[in-house]
């Protein structure tokens, strides 16, 4: 079993929809990172977190340390939103969620 | 001014070659980072290394090695490849590597195919 768990494997949704990202994990952790990675391969960090809530534009990213789980919501979805979303965490070591591929249609 | 540079993107070779990858910061950061991602797009860490201390990815066979001439630069190594070390490898860094709370910039990714 995976340290970190996300959902949705894959996720299509219209253009202007809400949308979850669910993130959760089994270690003990000082961080979890959300990151982005557009079809080209790039890969950017789109939140750090080790409490509460950040938000960054439309982007926002909550965390539940007693829960042990995240989320990422993204507002008023674009098709630029269209990529891989992954879930890092930073324990003794890193691991890393298989990732949430997200489409997002005109 | 590219932040995390690596070089060559891409990197063909013949099974049992030894190959590097380059990787550069100009952010001043002091810890450097090399993560693998499969065909199954799943990422994992190989090495963090800051001028205190390399942490080595204890399931990273020793074929691969992280070579650091300075603060801003981290090469990879790797001897004797395999057929399974095809993927595409990031480089990253961050300020300080502190249990990893702090935001990590990666590199463009090198896409190496063994063949």
């Amino acid at each position: 079993k995976n340290e970190v768990e996300q959902s949705p494997q894959n996720l299509t949704a219209q253009e202007g929809e809400f949308i979850t990202i669910n993130c959760s994990y089994s270690v003990g952790i000082s961080a979890l990172h959300w990151l982005q990675q557009h079809p080209g391969g790039g890969i950017v960090s789109l939140f750090m977190l080790s409490s509460g809530k950040k938000k960054h534009g439309r982007l926002i990213a909550t965390i539940n340390i007693q829960e042990k789980h995240s989320s990422l919501h993204i507002t008023a979805s674009h098709p630029r939103d269209s990529a891989v979303y992954i879930c890092a965490v930073a324990g003794n070591q890193f691991y890393f969620g298989t990732g949430t591929s997200l489409t997002v249609i005109p | 001014d590219t932040a995390v540079s690596q070089t060559p993107k891409y990197l063909v070779t013949q099974m049992g070659n030894d190959k590097s990858i380059k990787c550069e910061q100009n952010l001043g950061h002091d810890t450097m980072y090399w993560y693998k991602q499969d065909s199954k797009k799943f990422l994992k860490i190989m090495f963090s290394y800051n001028n205190k201390e390399l942490i080595i990815n204890e399931t990273v066979p020793n074929r691969f090695s992280p070579k650091s001439p300075d603060k801003a630069h981290l090469n990879l190594h790797i001897n004797s490849l395999e057929l399974g070390d095809s993927a595409v490898y990031f480089c990253a860094s961050s300020p300080e590597i502190a249990g990893g709370a702090y935001e990590q910039f990666f590199g463009p990714g090198t896409r190496l195919t063994v063949l």
